[in-house]
């Protein structure tokens, strides 16, 4: 595609629901990221895809947070039980190497009620 | 642990004044900064720099980076309503992938 995708754009959750985000890459981008943006602040890294594999998950802030990217393309970003503070805009970043500029999606922003 | 510093942290200027913008860094292993603008969606990519002294330039943009006193600077010349925005400045490092953000600064351009 022209450009990372990411669904839903908005999503509300009562909590103590679960919630899965979606992240479509630029085709052909090997990099994946996932970062976290409270209102005011700059984006927070929580993890990074190489292809299939995640080499690295430290900026996941609990173990209610997952990501995955079983086919080396599409990555979706779940979050288990939430809580009002993951209330938050995600964002997903590609890049075609993992030192490549990162070109980044418009974000799923959640509120947690 | 890696720190990113942006100032101003907001600014208010009227059409057609020039910027600057201030990023610091402390990290270890420094290997790029980053400079993305935010409006109301996606962060969009800017520059990146790697060497110092070198200015890189596109359009009323230009960035320049200073290794030795561990900063960058992102100029707008000329300055139009569709430049008010979040501008992000985010480092890089060799030890890994992520990018380790500034809070961003603010620039509203009035007419």
């Amino acid at each position: 595609g022209a450009g990372v995708s990411q669904s839903p754009r908005y999503k509300v959750a009562k909590r103590g629901q679960d919630v899965a985000l979606r992240c479509d890459p630029i085709s052909g981008h090997v990099s994946l990221f996932w970062y976290q943006q409270a209102l005011g602040q700059g984006p927070e890294f929580l993890t990074y895809f190489q292809n299939e594999a995640q080499l690295d998950k430290s900026g996941l802030p609990s173990d209610r947070f997952f990501a995955e990217r079983p086919e080396g393309s599409v990555s979706t970003l779940k979050i288990q039980r939430t809580q009002q503070e993951d209330s938050a805009v995600y964002l997903c970043a590609s890049s075609v190497q993992a030192y490549n500029e990162q070109f980044f999606g418009p974000g799923t922003r959640l509120t947690v009620l | 642990e890696d720190k990113v510093v942006q100032s101003p942290l907001s600014l208010v200027v009227h059409e057609g004044d020039t910027v600057t913008l201030n990023c610091s860094y402390e990290v270890t292993n420094f290997r790029s900064l980053l400079w993305y603008k935010q409006e109301k969606k996606a962060p969009t990519f800017l520059f990146m720099l790697t060497s110092s002294g070198i200015e890189k330039k596109s359009g009323r943009l230009s960035s320049i980076l200073d290794k030795k006193e561990l900063f960058s600077i992102l100029n707008i010349t000329a300055t139009q309503t569709g430049d008010s925005a979040i501008y992000l400045c985010a480092v890089a490092v060799t030890s890994g992938s992520r990018l380790t953000f500034g809070e961003g600064t603010q620039l509203t351009v009035n007419p």
